[in-house]
């Protein structure tokens, strides 16, 4: 069973520019949500996707976007890029709902730099 | 407030030590609640599940106190291996968004 993964591993973009990074969520999971974890930081919650639909979001602009793939895969869109996105982007996907204590399952993340 | 409070340590203790981490959540509503663990400059991975009865899993156990909105993590006969972040995680609705906490920074030393 292949698990979460993410890419690129690492990523430097300047001010302004745009970025996408791409999740492919674990066999059989069909949720996927984006997490953005700066230095020092818990993750913080950016959206979710299930069944291709954004299924809530968290506290972030419209510059952050996102899609959903029908093989469950996703991407994150960052357009105008500032020096506060620099951090940690993770991806967790997580299989059908099965009750209170569903885990999310991490891939290893992708580090933006934003010079 | 934040949603999810926890002290950021670091703890630093010897190996065979005991230790405890508390975290705190604002959020009544809450319905589920975990503790992960991360290793420098990785992704989290859940350590457990918290239970309002309790649960232990070997040297961890975990307690949950919905009245004060407070869990906890003891971990017993502290190992080198165990030197990372542990976060408490809090989540309101089933499968959806983790409200993570800052993190609690543990240095276990010889």
């Amino acid at each position: 069973e292949t698990g979460v993964t993410q890419s690129p591993t690492h990523l430097i973009k300047t001010r302004g520019q745009q970025v996408t990074l791409r999740c492919s969520s674990q066999s059989g999971h069909n949720t996927v949500s984006w997490y953005q974890q700066a230095l020092g930081q818990g993750p913080q919650f950016i959206f979710q996707y299930y069944r291709e639909e954004e299924n809530g979001r968290g506290n972030f602009p419209p510059r952050f976007s996102g899609l959903q793939f029908p093989n469950y895969s996703s991407e994150l869109n960052v357009n105008a890029l500032e020096l506060d996105d620099s951090a940690l982007y993770l991806c967790a996907s997580s299989p059908l709902w099965e009750g209170p204590t569903n885990e999310q399952f991490f891939g290893p993340g992708t580090r933006l730099t934003v010079l | 407030r934040k949603e999810v409070e926890q002290d950021p340590g670091p703890f630093n203790v010897p190996e065979g030590a005991t230790v405890a981490f508390n975290c705190t959540y604002s959020n009544s509503a809450s319905q589920s609640f975990f503790w992960y663990r991360q290793d420098c400059r990785k992704e989290p991975k859940l350590l457990m599940s918290v239970y309002s009865s309790g649960n232990e899993d070997g040297r961890f156990t975990a307690q949950l106190n919905r009245a004060s909105q407070y869990i906890s993590l003891l971990i017993r006969d502290s190992k080198l291996s165990d030197s990372a972040t542990y976060l408490c995680v809090v989540n309101i609705n089933s499968g959806y968004a983790l409200n993570f906490g800052k993190g609690t920074s543990l240095l276990v030393t010889p």
